[in-house]
Formats: structure tokens, sequence, C-alpha cells
């Protein structure tokens, strides 16, 4: 079992491009939560989604930002026209049911706006 | 309300040292109290969590002491080594359901040899 896999770990964009961050779910794992780091800060909640449905997503930014995951294929969370303030490392968690309490993280992208 | 409230920052202790780490809230509704521990580079890792019907739960060196009517509670590391040296979170959520984990900001920890 390879744990949950995000996607780059590292990713540098421009102001004004997209980055798209990529997680795979620990296998039977269907429920997956992102968290954003700021730096010196603790982990924010952004969004909790099922297969094919976001379950919450009241961390989220109102712009810019969207969460997805697909029936098949990794969760993407999706930052456009990003900006210097995005510069965080974000964190992908799952766990195999509706209680959270199972969660294991990934060990991150880390995005740098430059 | 919906703050978790960490101190210290930051925290250096020598090699058999007992460093505590203590976090603070508001919300009465929270009822789970996790602590987690990230190296650098990674994510994340679950310690120890407690809730609020005892008042103390150890598993090996680690060990939560919680105050519910203080709406505290703190993190201590029996004989600490250097490999302990990492960031520690601690969180709170409700139950029931999916519940966000709310963290607080962070305590690094360095064990000196």
């Amino acid at each position: 079992n390879a744990g949950v896999m995000q996607n780059p770990r590292h990713l540098v964009r421009r102001r004004g491009q997209e980055a798209r961050l990529r997680c795979s779910p620990m296998k039977g794992h269907s429920h997956v939560y992102w968290y954003r780091q700021l730096p010196e800060e603790g982990l924010k909640f952004m969004v909790y989604l099922q297969k094919e449905n976001i379950i919450d997503e009241s961390g989220m930014p109102k712009e810019r930002f969207s969460a997805e995951f697909p029936k098949e294929g990794p969760s993407i969370l999706r930052i456009q026209q990003v900006v210097r303030g995005d510069s965080a490392a974000y964190f992908c968690a799952s766990s195999a049911l509706r209680d959270f309490y199972g969660y294991t993280f990934g060990s991150g992208t880390r995005l740098t706006v430059v | 309300q919906q703050q978790v409230k960490q101190s210290p920052q930051s925290l250096i202790v020598q090699k058999g040292g007992i460093p505590i780490i203590n976090c603070a809230y508001e919300n009465t509704a929270f009822d789970y109290f996790p602590w987690y521990q990230q190296f650098p580079g990674k994510g994340p890792a679950l310690l120890i969590a407690i809730r609020p019907d005892v008042s103390e739960k150890k598993e090996g060196r680690f060990t939560i002491s919680f105050n519910k009517s203080a709406k505290q509670f703190s993190l201590h590391i029996m004989d600490s080594q250097p490999g302990d040296s990492a960031t520690y979170f601690c969180a709170a959520s409700g139950s029931g359901g999916f519940q966000k984990l709310v963290f607080g900001t962070g305590t690094r920890l360095l064990v000196s040899p």
C-alpha cells in the first residue's frame, strides 16, 4: 500500500498561471480531503470530496480555486491565475469511511508562486 | 471560536527531557483532540488522540493530558530523543459525520543530543 500519493512534490508557477495539484488516495479509500498550510501556520481545511461529489467546500476561497474527484483517476485541486499569496503547502488526506478519524495525509505539494 | 491556540511556538530540550506543548480551545462542541507529528518535507502523521471523557491517555512515550473545565489539553513526551525533533500540531473537531479538523499553529521541537 503506497499511501496517499501527491504530485508534484514541488511546483513553481509564475503569477497568473494555473496550478494543478494531484492526489491519489490510498487503495480502497473513497473520501479525499484537502488542507492548506501557509508558512508558519497550521493546516486549514479546504474541501472534502467523495467520488464525483463535493461534500464540503466551506474552506475553499470563493474565486480561482476548484476541486474534483472523478470516478476514475486522482483528485485534482486547481488554482487559476495564481498569486503570491497562494504559495503554501497543500496536503491531501484520504479515508475509507465518512468518519475521518482514519485520516492519512500525503507528503504534500509545495507551491511557490514567483 | 473555531481557533485552537498552541504554545510555545518553538521548544528546545536536551535528550531525556520532557517537552510539554499546550493547546487551548473555545468551542465546547469539540470532542476529539488529536496530535500530529510532522517531519520536514512530510505530511502530518497522527500521533495520539483523546476524547473528553478521559483526563489522560498514554501511548508509549507520548501522553495527552486533558482538562475539560479549562478547555485545555497538552502533549508530554517522556524521555525525549533527537529523533523526536519535529513540528507538533494539536487539533480539534466535533463528532458525528464529517467534521473539519481545526489545527493549532504548531510547535517546532528540537531535542539536542
